[in-house]
């Protein structure tokens, strides 16, 4: 089956520091990686996506890179700062390219 | 409030009894998802429509659970009979529905806490 596992499950960082997150992925035909970013008691909030034809996609602070000969893809974030604290999930698309299957999460925690 | 809205936003129940979820899409969304959270874990797939017709469903969601979208709007997830381990965050998608796999924005759930 899909299956989607994500490393580390905690993360402590120190303010201006980078973090990353990696992730790896069963199922060959999944096409789509997005990444979330979900705060206490709140909804999962889309932060970065990337698709299979790309390799990297930046946007200000955060990063995506995807490997698809070795299906991983990992999420940066750079200059953390203490808001970027939440819990990050991973997820890619499942065969048919309409479900997401996620990751268990991460716990990130940037100290200030 | 444009994005996704979810009633109620809590639901407490005793075992055995049914219990009905809504969820209005963002306007002109053509796709709309549930997936159910539970505690420290990542959101799980149930189901999607596209329109109003169900187009997949999860081996998790059981014939306790239904889902309808019936005039391809809001949807409503039913799950009849509810157990203990029902309890969890359900929280609804949606899409445009341009492309086959696009951005998914989430709702705020309902928490649902069978006693």
């Amino acid at each position: 089956g899909e299956n989607v596992e994500q490393h580390p499950s905690t993360l402590s960082v120190q303010e201006g520091d980078s973090a990353v997150i990696k992730c790896t992925y069963s199922d060959s035909a999944s096409n789509y990686f997005p990444w979330y970013k979900q705060e206490l008691g709140k909804r999962p909030q889309l932060i970065i996506d990337i698709r299979s034809n790309v390799g990297e996609k930046k946007d200000q602070r955060i990063a995506v890179t995807l490997n698809k000969t070795a299906k991983h893809f990992s999420l940066h974030i750079t200059e953390t700062q203490p808001e970027d604290s939440a819990v990050y999930f991973c997820a890619a698309s499942n065969r048919s390219g309409y479900a997401l299957n996620f990751g268990k999460g991460t716990s990130l925690l940037v100290t200030p | 409030d444009t994005g996704v809205s979810q009633d109620p936003r809590h639901k407490i129940t005793k075992r055995g009894q049914n219990v009905t979820f809504r969820c209005d899409p963002i306007s002109e969304h053509n796709r709309l998802y549930w997936y159910r959270q539970t505690l420290g874990q990542g959101p799980e797939f149930l189901t999607y429509f596209q329109n109003e017709a169900q187009l997949e469903k999860s081996r998790l969601l059981s014939d306790r659970f239904s889902a309808e979208r019936p005039k391809g709007s809001f949807s409503t997830l039913e799950i009849q009979r509810t157990e203990q381990g029902d309890s969890a965050m359900y929280l609804c998608a949606s899409s445009v529905g341009a492309t086959i796999s696009d951005e998914q924005y989430f709702g705020p759930g309902t928490r649902l806490t069978v006693t």
